[in-house]
This record gives C-alpha cells, sequence and structure tokens, in this order.
C-alpha cells in the first residue's frame, strides 16, 4: 500500500514567517507533487519534481519554492508567509515511465497565516 | 492551456437516488482521464480512470463513467447513491508532459436519509 506522509495536519504561521511543509512517499515514486485546495477552485498545481534535484514550475507557484534532495521527500517552501496562502496543501507521488499514471495522496496540511 | 470544467458544484440527493456529475475537458490529443474522490476528513483517493480501450469505465463502490469523446466528457455515475458517498469528487486529466494532472473545481455530493 502506498503511503504518504505530510508532516503536520494544521499548522498556524504568522506573516512573514518562513514555512516548511514536509512530504515523504514509501513507494519509491519518482514523480512529487504540491497542490493547494481552495473551495470552489479545486486543487492547484504549485510546484512537481520528477527526479532528485529536478524540479518545474506548475501553475501558481508565486511565492513558492520546493526542495528534493531525496527520492523520497519532497518539501514545499514558503519563503514569507502571506495571509492569501492560507489553505490546504497536498502531496502526491506516482510512478513515472509507461502504465498508470495514478497519483497517491497525503492527508494534507491545513495551513492558517495569520 | 488544458483545462477540467465540472459545472455541479453542489449537489443534493436522497439515499437510491441516481447521480451523475459533469466532466469536461478541452484537450484534444491523447486522453486519460480520473475521477477522485475525497470523503470527509480523508486522503483524496481514486474512484477510476479512463486511459484506453472500453469507454465505460468502472471504478470502486459502485461508481462508472462514461468517455464520449465526440462531448469531450466523462461523466460520473452511480445508479443508487448511499448517504456514505457524501464527498467531493474531482475529475481531472493528465496532461501531455510528466504526469501532471488538471483539476477540476469539484463537486460537492450531500445524500440525505
Amino acid at each position: 500500500d502506498v503511503k504518504v506522509t505530510q508532516s503536520s495536519r494544521y499548522l498556524v504561521k504568522r506573516t512573514g514567517e518562513k514555512v516548511f511543509l514536509e512530504c515523504v512517499q514509501d513507494m519509491d515514486h519518482e514523480n512529487m507533487f504540491w497542490y493547494r485546495q481552495d473551495p470552489g477552485l479545486g486543487l492547484r498545481l504549485i510546484y512537481f519534481s520528477y527526479d532528485v534535484k529536478m524540479k518545474e514550475k506548475g501553475d501558481i507557484p508565486e511565492g513558492y519554492s520546493v526542495s528534493r534532495e531525496k527520492k523520497e521527500r519532497f518539501s514545499l517552501i514558503l519563503e514569507s508567509a502571506s495571509t492569501n496562502q492560507t489553505s490546504m496543501y497536498l502531496c502526491a507521488s506516482s510512478l513515472s515511465g509507461t502504465g498508470t499514471y495514478e497519483q497517491y495522496f497525503g492527508p494534507g496540511t491545513r495551513l492558517t497565516v495569520t | 492551456a488544458q483545462s477540467v470544467s465540472q459545472h455541479n458544484h453542489h449537489v443534493i440527493l436522497s439515499e437510491a437516488a441516481s447521480l451523475e456529475l459533469g466532466c469536461n475537458y478541452s484537450y484534444g490529443g491523447t486522453v486519460n482521464l480520473f475521477w477522485y474522490v475525497q470523503y470527509p476528513g480523508q486522503h483524496l483517493q481514486l474512484l477510476l480512470k479512463y486511459f484506453s480501450g472500453d469507454p465505460l469505465v468502472k471504478g470502486i463502490k459502485g461508481f462508472e463513467a462514461e468517455f464520449i469523446k465526440s462531448k469531450f466528457s466523462f461523466n460520473l455515475r452511480k445508479p443508487s447513491v448511499q448517504w456514505s458517498d457524501t464527498a467531493e469528487y474531482f475529475c481531472a486529466s493528465l496532461t501531455g508532459t510528466a504526469s501532471k494532472l488538471t483539476f477540476g473545481t469539484g463537486t460537492r455530493l450531500q445524500v440525505t436519509l
């Protein structure tokens, strides 16, 4: 069973703080993704990574950065948190190559920036 | 850019009613489509997927979806819903590269007893 874990379920931070969200997957997946989920907007891709130290911007990368130093771990960084980054953040992973491209999701981190 | 549209934002049904949730995609090339479900307080999980072959796809928990290429649609159906189907449902399309998914805005389904 694929397991994707995220470091916190709930997080409260102050405006201007640097915030780290951690994601770990245990199935040796090449691809990892960070989304934010907002009511009425669905899931929007922030960044993704298809290999260690490789990253690509998604649809809404502004105000975020990522780090992937090890295959199983993908970190999302909010350099200076702002109130409009209050959201649910979801991490996902998937295999690369041919075949199924199913993404497996973590439980999410609900971040509140005050 | 590729897009996925879900026109039903909030659907309320009584138990045993039939369900159909709409999904339209914009991509004109090779199409890979998914329905994900998010039960209250739980992870997003895969309901079903379409890659090729039979356009009628069966998934978990009695759900099915039909891929209609001419209509750019991939609607989700269930003949008889249960209270436990209360959840948010997301349609998604695989983009051309790197296993990226484009999600619709989601449909919140509420099933009443």
